[in-house]
């Protein structure tokens, strides 16, 4: 199992370009989440699914927009990059949503927006 | 306003030493606490948890303690090794809550010198 990966590991954008940071997970797990990372600063929950078709926000969603076509992928989408939006991103899978049950990261990709 | 704080930015041990890191949570609705571990440029892997009906959960070197009325939980690394140097998170589940929204602290540097 290659686990959850994503892609890609760095981007630099600028002001008002938009991009996709893709997610993957080949554990077959119905829970994903995508969390952002700040200097000086825990992660932050922006959006979550709880399966297939099934988003929500989290505490930091504006910005951001996500989809959940299928199990293995949850991609994250900036409509219109602003420097705020600086970062490293994770994504996380779990099987359950119990909270003894342990959620699996990715390994990051860092974002600059000019 | 953070919920969970790690007020110790950075730790530094000798091997062997004993390694405590701190966690204070304001939110009394948490009911399960976890700790991740975080190597550079990785994503943040499990390392322990805690339900709020137990006072300590030990896994080999590392015992977490919770106390409830103070809010506050402890990660104990004992003894502590250099490929222990990471940076810890404490993180928290609400109760009713779920894995997939974690509320994250700041996190602490641990360096253990050789």
């Amino acid at each position: 199992n290659a686990g959850v990966t994503q892609t890609p590991k760095f981007q630099v954008l600028k002001t008002g370009q938009s991009m996709t940071l893709q997610c993957a997970q080949d554990m077959n797990h119905e829970y994903m989440s995508w969390y952002r990372q700040d200097p000086g600063m825990g992660l932050r929950l922006i959006h979550y699914s709880v399966g297939a078709g099934i988003t929500d926000q989290g505490e930091v969603p504006n910005g951001y927009n996500v989809s959940r076509s299928t199990t293995e992928d949850f991609p994250l989408r900036l409509l219109s990059a602003a420097p705020s939006q600086t970062s490293v991103y994770f994504c996380a899978s779990s099987l359950t949503s119990g909270s003894n049950n342990e959620q699996f990261f990715g390994p990051g990709t860092r974002l600059t927006v000019l | 306003d953070q919920q969970v704080k790690q007020n110790s930015p950075s730790l530094s041990v000798q091997e062997g030493r004993i390694s405590i890191l701190n966690c204070d949570y304001t939110n009394s609705m948490f009911d399960y606490f976890l700790w991740y571990k975080k190597y550079p440029a990785e994503g943040p892997t499990f390392l322990i948890s805690i339900s709020s009906i137990k006072d300590k959960n030990e896994d080999g070197r590392f015992t977490v303690f919770l106390n409830k009325s103070a809010k506050h939980l402890s990660l104990h690394i004992v003894p502590s090794q250099p490929g222990d140097s990471a940076v810890y998170f404490c993180a928290a589940v609400r109760s009713g809550g779920s894995n997939y929204k974690l509320t994250f602290g700041k996190g602490t540097l641990l360096t253990v010198n050789p």
